[in-house]
């Protein structure tokens, strides 16, 4: 039973640019979680996704924005870089059950280094 | 507003001591509460979670923790440390009216010495 998957595991961009993070679910979930993970920190709940819509929104600005796809997999996508935008960027997955005890699964992260 | 504290930024114990990570939470409503690890370049793990059954919680890898109303404290312990035990520890409270999305608390570090 594969876990969540992210993609890539490591990424360099300039500020300015823009960028796209992948995220596949855990078999059997359909909703997907963002989270940003600053160095020294806990995770900050960016935004999650079910049934391909934004359900959710934490207080990010809105250069951050996602997709869900109709296989559950997601994209997390953030324009005119920072160089405050470095960070461990981790996806959760879940079931929908809209329960505030569901567990949310964690990928392995995607490090974004901004110069 | 839900937040989470946890006390302690870095514990240090020796291998077979009690280990004991702080936390404490604040909500409006009863709370949802998890224990996560986090080893070096991986994502989280859930060690247990409290969901207003049983106070106290057992957890993976010998871990356990005490969910205490009076106290607004929900902190992890493990009688005997192990060298794998070295990780980043993060206490999460789950928002309200949420699906399960979470408050993370700025993470404790354990070492374990030999």
């Amino acid at each position: 039973d594969a876990g969540v998957t992210q993609s890539p595991t490591h990424l360099i961009k300039t500020r300015g640019q823009q960028v796209t993070l992948r995220c596949s679910p855990k078999s059997g979930h359909d909703t997907v979680s963002w989270y940003q993970q600053a160095l020294g920190q806990g995770p900050q709940f960016i935004f999650q996704y079910y049934e391909e819509e934004e359900r959710q929104r934490g207080n990010f600005p809105d250069r951050f924005s996602g997709h869900q796809f109709p296989n559950y997999s997601s994209e997390l996508n953030v324009n005119a870089l920072l160089l405050g935008d470095s960070a461990l960027y981790l996806c959760a997955s879940s079931r929908g059950t809209l329960l505030r005890s569901d567990t949310q699964y964690f990928g392995p992260g995607t490090r974004l280094t901004v110069l | 507003a839900q937040s989470v504290t946890q006390l302690g930024s870095h514990v240090s114990v020796s291998e077979g001591a009690l280990v004991l990570l702080r936390c404490n939470y604040s909500s409006s409503v009863p709370p949802y509460l998890f224990w996560y690890v986090q080893y070096p370049n991986q994502g989280l793990q859930l060690l247990l979670k409290y969901t207003s059954a049983a106070t106290l919680v057992k957890g993976i890898n010998g871990f356990e923790a005490e969910f205490k109303k009076s106290e607004t404290s929900f902190h992890l312990t493990k009688p005997s440390a192990h060298m794998s035990d070295a990780a980043e520890y993060f206490c999460a409270v789950s928002l309200k009216g949420s699906q399960g999305n979470l408050i993370f608390g700025k993470g404790t570090k354990l070492s374990v010495k030999p």
